[in-house]
């Protein structure tokens, strides 16, 4: 079956531009997650969604938000970027985390410059 | 609250073992291991649920003490394919959100 999609692979934007980053999960998957990645700081939680409905927030400015529509599919986006918000960005699904953790997408790498 | 993994890192000769540890000051409901190499996502390895258990699949297992709040990973005759970090992502009850640990860099050296 297909995995986490996520486009797209590689940005490189200015800053002060804003940015769409775009999730599919796996088939049936309701829940889908956003993670920060970057090496200083790790894997941070950004937020959760589940039938369009976001369940948990991270610590993270008003300038990220997100959304999940009625297909599961998810998209944040990141407005006023700044310098430190270069990172991979990570979306994982899951059908039930308790039973079968999470299956992250390969990430969409933003450069902002 | 962020886990606590340790070792940050280690290098082992392929056939040897080693343990991670991910340790937390809050009480868990669940206790995630996920392997990534360069480049690659996140790859789920298991899940522990409060109450303590024991979980393994070929030679990778893990525990939960839930008394401690600590889980292990272990890997036992470890092979090149192992190499990659691990992270830890701990789960309170209800969140519905994984904070990870800042991982340890696993090296198999042949």
């Amino acid at each position: 079956k297909a995995g986490v999609t996520q486009t797209p692979r590689y940005l490189i934007k200015t800053r002060g531009q804003q940015v769409t980053l775009s999730c599919s999960p796996i088939s049936g998957h309701r829940s889908v997650s956003w993670y920060q990645q970057t090496p200083g700081q790790g894997l941070q939680f950004l937020f959760e969604y589940f039938s369009e409905t976001q369940r948990n927030k991270g610590n993270f400015p008003g300038r990220f938000s997100g959304r999940q529509f009625s297909n599961s599919r998810s998209e944040m986006n990141v407005s006023t970027l700044e310098l430190g918000d270069s990172a991979l960005y990570l979306c994982a699904s899951s059908l039930n985390p308790s039973l079968g953790g999470y299956t992250f997408g390969s990430g969409t790498r933003l450069t902002v410059v | 609250q962020q886990p606590v993994q340790s070792p940050q890192a280690v290098i082992l000769r392929e056939g040897e073992d080693a343990v991670i540890n991910c340790s937390s000051s809050k009480a868990l409901y669940s206790v995630h291991w996920y392997r990534q190499k360069h480049g690659e996502a996140p790859v789920f390895l298991m899940i522990l649920l409060k109450g303590g258990e024991q979980k393994g699949h070929d030679k990778i297992s893990a525990s939960f003490n839930e008394k401690k709040q600590q889980s292990s990973l272990y890997l036992t005759a470890s092979q090149l394919s192992y190499s990659g970090t691990y992270f830890c992502g701990t789960e309170i009850e209800g969140a519905q959100k994984l904070v990870f640990g800042q991982g340890t860099r696993l090296t198999i050296n042949p």
